[in-house]
């Protein structure tokens, strides 16, 4: 079965610390990876992707994630986070062709980033 | 604006009652998708069309829930005899497809839905 799962569900850092957000998924065929982000009261919106090609991938923001194909995994980064990086994070797969491209969420990963 | 937009944003309603939700996609994309979020979990897919065609729809769309994409622009989901469970964020977004080549799916801002 396809499914994304998110290891950490709150993760509250102070600003300056280094985040790592944890994302592994299950899924038989091509995978295409993405990293959304919802800030509060706003709609999700894309961070990064991975379709192909060189495996740590450099979104908005100053985040970036590297697909590991030998651990199904795609885990989000930052060195250094501000305040304004206080929302919730989903990490998401997409299906082939044939499945319609829907997405898979994972559970999402709030976190707090306290000034 | 030229992103996805949703209406109404919030909607609430009692038990029993039909509601109806519109998206409007971004232009020239012929991919629509419905999801639904529940609080604390990720938006999980519910249907999507190709187009004005109706492709697939999830389990998780009961034979009260019917959506439609009349003219291949906007959509509308309806949900009849609404449950309490029916209680969501429930999320439209919109992609171009071309050939077996996609682009990522941008998301409108939702309609809350509560039912009392």
């Amino acid at each position: 079965a396809q499914s994304v799962s998110q290891h950490n569900h709150h993760v509250i850092l102070s600003e300056a610390a280094s985040l790592e957000l944890g994302c592994n998924y299950s899924y038989g065929g091509t995978v295409n990876l993405f990293w959304y982000v919802q800030y509060p009261g706003q709609h999700l919106q894309l961070l990064l992707k991975y379709f192909s090609g060189d495996p740590l991938v450099k979104g908005i923001k100053g985040f970036e994630a590297e697909f590991i194909k030998s651990k199904f995994s795609f885990n989000l980064r930052k060195p250094s986070v501000q305040w304004s990086d206080t929302a919730e994070y989903f990490c998401a797969v997409k299906t082939g062709y044939n499945q319609g491209g829907k997405l898979i969420f994972g559970q999402g990963t709030e976190l707090s980033v306290k000034p | 604006d030229t992103g996805v937009s949703q209406d109404p944003r919030h909607k609430i309603t009692k038990r029993g009652q039909n509601v109806t939700f519109r998206c409007d996609p971004i232009s020239e994309h012929n991919r629509l998708y419905w999801y639904r979020q529940t609080l604390g979990q990720g938006p999980e897919f519910l249907t999507y069309f190709q187009n004005e065609a109706q492709l697939e729809k999830s389990r998780l769309l009961s034979d009260r829930f019917s959506a439609e994409r009349p003219k291949g622009s906007f959509s509308t989901l309806e949900i009849q005899r609404t449950e309490q469970g029916d209680s969501a964020m429930y999320l439209c977004a919109s992609s171009l497809i071309r050939g077996r080549k996609f682009n990522e799916q941008f998301f409108g801002p939702g309609t809350r839905l509560t039912v009392l």
